[in-house]
C-alpha cells in the first residue's frame, strides 16, 4: 500500500533555531495536512493545504509556522525560532478529498 | 468548539474477551466521525468513517456504531495483534475536502494472550 514518507524521523534543535520538516505525499493526493501530538496529549490539527495555498489553519499555526510545496512533490512545515513548547510528534497526512486520510509515521521534534 | 472524550483511557483484555470503547462528542453539524488505530511510534491508521446516527461499519473483529452523542467501537474476540491505541475524531462543518479533525485522547487497548 502507498505510504506517506516523513523525514527526518527525529530532529533535535536548540531553542530559537529554525527547523524544516519534510513530507512526501502519496502521488495522486492533492490535499495535505500537518497535525501534531505533544507527548500524552491529543493529536491536534495545524494546517490544511490545497492547490498551493493554505485552506484552513488552527490557532496553533501562528506566524512562527509556514508550509509550502516547493518542488511539486515535497510538502514542508517550517518552524521559525523554535520554542520549548514546540516539542512534539509532527504528522503529515494526505488525501484525495475523500474520507480516508493517510498519515505518515511522524517526525519527533525535540527543542532543547 | 468541537470536543471528543474517549473512555476508558486504558483497557486490558484477555484474548477472546469482547468489549467496547466509547467516544462521546460535541460538534455543531457533524460531517463525519472517524476511528483510527495508532501503533507506538506510528501515525494514525484509518479504520472507519460514520456519517449519521444509526450507521454501523465492520472490519474483521471491529464494529463501529454511531448515535447522536456518541460512538462505540466494539471488539469481538480480540487477539494480541489488536493491541494499539484507538483514536476517535470528529469533523465539523468545513469546506469541501477539508479534514480538520478534532481527536480524542484515545483508548490504549492491551490484549493479553
Amino acid at each position: 500500500e502507498p505510504e506517506v514518507t516523513q523525514t527526518p524521523s527525529h530532529q533535535v534543535t536548540q531553542m530559537g533555531q529554525e527547523v524544516i520538516l519534510r513530507c512526501v505525499p502519496i502521488s495522486n493526493h492533492l490535499y495535505f495536512y500537518w497535525y501534531r501530538q505533544i507527548l500524552g496529549q491529543k493529536v491536534e490539527f495545524l494546517v490544511s493545504f490545497y492547490n498551493n495555498e493554505i485552506s484552513e489553519k488552527s490557532e496553533i499555526f501562528d506566524d512562527q509556522f509556514s508550509v509550502e510545496r516547493p518542488d511539486g512533490s515535497n510538502f514542508t512545515l517550517k518552524i521559525r525560532s523554535t520554542k520549548l513548547e514546540d516539542s512534539a510528534m509532527y504528522f503529515c497526512a494526505t488525501g484525495t478529498g475523500g474520507e480516508k486520510l493517510f498519515f505518515g509515521s511522524g517526525t519527533q521534534l525535540s527543542v532543547l | 468548539e468541537d470536543q471528543v472524550t474517549q473512555s476508558p483511557e486504558a483497557l486490558r483484555l484477555q484474548e477472546g474477551e469482547s468489549s467496547s470503547l466509547n467516544c462521546s462528542y460535541t460538534v455543531s453539524g457533524l460531517r463525519g466521525l472517524f476511528w483510527y488505530r495508532q501503533d507506538p511510534g506510528k501515525g494514525p491508521e484509518f479504520l472507519f468513517t460514520l456519517y449519521s446516527a444509526g450507521e454501523e461499519k465492520e472490519k474483521e473483529r471491529l464494529k463501529a456504531t454511531l448515535t447522536k452523542k456518541e460512538s462505540f467501537l466494539h471488539i469481538t474476540a480480540p487477539k494480541p495483534e489488536d493491541s494499539a491505541t484507538y483514536l476517535c475524531a470528529v469533523q465539523g462543518p468545513r469546506g469541501a475536502g477539508s479534514y480538520q479533525l478534532t481527536f480524542g485522547k484515545g483508548t490504549k487497548l492491551s490484549v493479553i494472550p
